[in-house]
Order: structure tokens, then C-alpha cells, then sequence
């Protein structure tokens, strides 16, 4: 399968524990998007690498948050002092920047259950 | 009011009829994007577009930049077609979602 993979794909965890989320995208795209999704809403946009490069935060990314891609392949997501608001579903998308758009692949996502 | 709004929010249809889903949106775009997200979350690319319209299979997209305007069809539904379907409209990089919409296709 050579399409967006994220681990794990579902976490529990107690509120104020740190968690860590990592992606790996299709091995030749360029770009790496995180998007957050709270139940019955749609995707909203958290940050976007390009390469290794991070080159936009949404103000959702709270200093509890930082997202990483060290090598411009995979990358991780990692929240500190989970809160019960950070619920949601956690989604990695890769695309293949070659234009001014461009189509992103999203993985199977990452479910974070905060108690 | 959000910047990316799809009608219905929820539609239940009998196999066959034929099916649309709009999303309006009011900010200026590069592109448009439907996706379609079954449950446990995974989502798919449909349809990238920019003007006009595109049809693949079944479904077919169409967008006016001028009304701001996009619609999804689905001819001749199926219960597979179950799913929801997501607008998200692009500026730059990011990609702005709408809220989806629940379509459920009974035989």
C-alpha cells in the first residue's frame, strides 16, 4: 500500500498526558498537511510542511501543539497536556506541489480520545 | 457564517434517484475540492476543479466562479454512494472545509 499512512489509529489517554501522532506520506510528495476534525464537522486546517520546511500554523495550533518533519518524509504530530477538547480526529494529507494547487491524499486518520 | 457552506446537510434518497449536493463558499479560490468520508473517517478525493465541470463514473462536478458556486451529482445512486460528502474550496495551500453533507442511499 503506498498511500498516506498514520500511527496509531486510535489513542486513549488521560487529560494532561502527551501524545504522539506521526504520518507517512506518499514517499514523493512534497508537502504534508494536519488537519483536525471534531465530530459531525468538517476537516479544519492545523499546519503544512513543505518539505521540511513548516510554512503556516492555523491559530488552532495552541503551544500545547508542534507538529515536526524533520527529513521532508514523515512527520509527527505531538500534544502536551492533553485537554478533553482535544478530542478529534487527527488527519495527515500529502500532496505533489507542482502548480498553484494541487491534489492532497488524506490518510486513514488518527482517532484521540481524551478522558 | 462560514466561509464554506453545503446544502442539505443531510439527504436520504432511494437507489437510483438522482442526486445533488451544493456548496456555496464567499472567499476568493485557486481551486475546489469534493471528498467523500466514510465512517471510521477515511477520505477520498473525488474531484479537483477550477471551472467548469468534471464527471467521473456516476459522478459528475460542476462549479461557476462567478455565483460561487459548486454542485455535486450523482447519477443513478447506489447504497455504496453512502457517505459524507465535504466541500473544501482552496486559497493557496490551505484547504477551508465545509461541514458536509450526510447522504444515505437506501435499496
Amino acid at each position: 500500500d503506498t498511500g498516506v499512512s498514520q500511527n496509531p489509529r486510535h489513542k486513549i489517554t488521560k487529560r494532561g498526558q502527551n501524545v504522539t501522532f506521526r504520518c507517512d506520506p506518499i514517499s514523493e510528495h512534497n508537502r504534508l498537511y494536519w488537519y483536525r476534525q471534531t465530530l459531525g464537522q468538517g476537516p479544519e486546517f492545523l499546519t503544512y510542511f513543505q518539505n521540511e520546511a513548516q510554512l503556516e500554523k492555523s491559530r488552532l495550533l495552541s503551544d500545547r501543539f508542534s507538529a515536526e518533519r524533520p527529513k521532508g518524509s514523515f512527520s509527527t504530530l505531538e500534544i502536551q497536556r492533553t485537554e478533553q477538547g482535544d478530542s478529534a480526529m487527527y488527519l495527515c494529507a500529502s500532496s505533489l506541489q507542482t502548480t498553484s494547487t494541487d491534489t492532497q491524499y488524506f490518510g486513514p486518520g488518527t482517532r484521540l480520545t481524551v478522558l | 457564517k462560514n466561509e464554506v457552506e453545503q446544502s442539505p446537510q443531510n439527504l436520504t434518497a432511494q437507489e437510483g434517484e438522482f442526486i445533488t449536493i451544493n456548496c456555496s463558499y464567499s472567499v476568493g479560490i485557486s481551486a475546489l475540492h469534493w471528498l467523500q468520508q466514510h465512517p471510521g473517517g477515511g477520505i477520498v478525493s473525488l474531484f479537483m476543479l477550477s471551472s467548469g465541470k468534471k464527471k467521473h463514473g456516476r459522478l459528475i462536478a460542476t462549479i461557476n466562479i462567478q455565483e460561487k458556486h459548486s454542485s455535486l451529482h450523482i447519477t443513478a445512486s447506489h447504497p455504496r454512494d453512502s457517505a459524507v460528502y465535504i466541500c473544501a474550496v482552496a486559497s493557496g495551500s490551505r484547504l477551508t472545509f465545509g461541514e458536509g453533507t450526510q447522504l444515505t442511499v437506501n435499496p
